[in-house]
């Protein structure tokens, strides 16, 4: 069936690499991906989008990449920090007007100071 | 500046009893969605509301029901609650397509026992 996964459930960096987390999705009519940030207790945040015309978009620290034609979606975080520690998800949002997203399962980020 | 804003945060039910969730967003958002989230299972969508009057199911509807009598509340309801509820639900909010960011209110963390 289709759906959104995350290549690792875990990933542990030391403080001040670079990070990258990896998504794989299967659904070529999804116009949206985003990235979330959710820290223990707490609610998903969004972090970045990128629409499905653009290969590369730049925020604070973050870069996502997407790669249409392997169906690949990353997300970069630059000199890696210990608030970054968090479950990073990746979803897609299918077109149309129901606005619903596909989540993925999630990567844990640990960072190790 | 409240975002989204979901009541109570915890909650122990015992098998067979009802309740109501209750999220509110400030944001004069349209689109508005509630999610239960398990582990290793991600986010799965419950049900959603395109406006106020709307509502429409997710993934995973059965043993829910939900109301939008006001644009900026979204109500979740368990009629029978059931241990296979037990899980962290979390509602979220976006403005009209094609982007739609959803937003996450803190989570309430509901236990069936």
């Amino acid at each position: 069936g289709e759906s959104v996964g995350l290549h690792l459930p875990t990933l542990s960096v030391q403080e001040g690499d670079n990070s990258i987390i990896n998504c794989a999705y299967s659904n070529s009519a999804s116009d949206y991906f985003i990235w979330y940030k959710q820290e223990s207790g707490k609610g998903p945040q969004f972090i970045i989008d990128i629409r499905s015309n653009m290969d590369k978009r730049q925020g604070q620290r973050v870069t996502v990449l997407l790669n249409k034609t392997v169906k690949h979606l990353s997300l970069q975080i630059a000199a890696t920090q210990p608030g970054d520690s968090a479950v990073y998800f990746c979803a897609e949002k299918r077109s149309g007007n129901t606005g619903k997203l596909i989540f993925g399962q999630g990567t844990t980020l640990q960072v190790k100071p | 500046n409240a975002g989204v804003t979901q009541t109570p945060k915890f909650r122990v039910l015992k098998t067979g009893q009802s309740m109501t969730l209750l999220c509110a967003q400030d944001m004069n958002h349209e689109y508005m969605y509630w999610y239960r989230q398990d582990p290793g299972m991600g986010l799965r969508l419950i049900h959603y509301s395109v406006g106020e009057g709307t509502t429409a199911k997710g993934e995973v509807p059965d043993g829910y029901n939900v109301s939008r009598l006001k644009k900026q509340n979204f109500l979740l309801g368990l009629e029978s609650a059931a241990p296979s509820q037990t899980s962290v639900y979390f509602c979220a909010s976006s403005r009209d397509p094609p982007k739609n960011i959803q937003y996450f209110g803190a989570g309430t963390r509901l236990s069936v026992l």
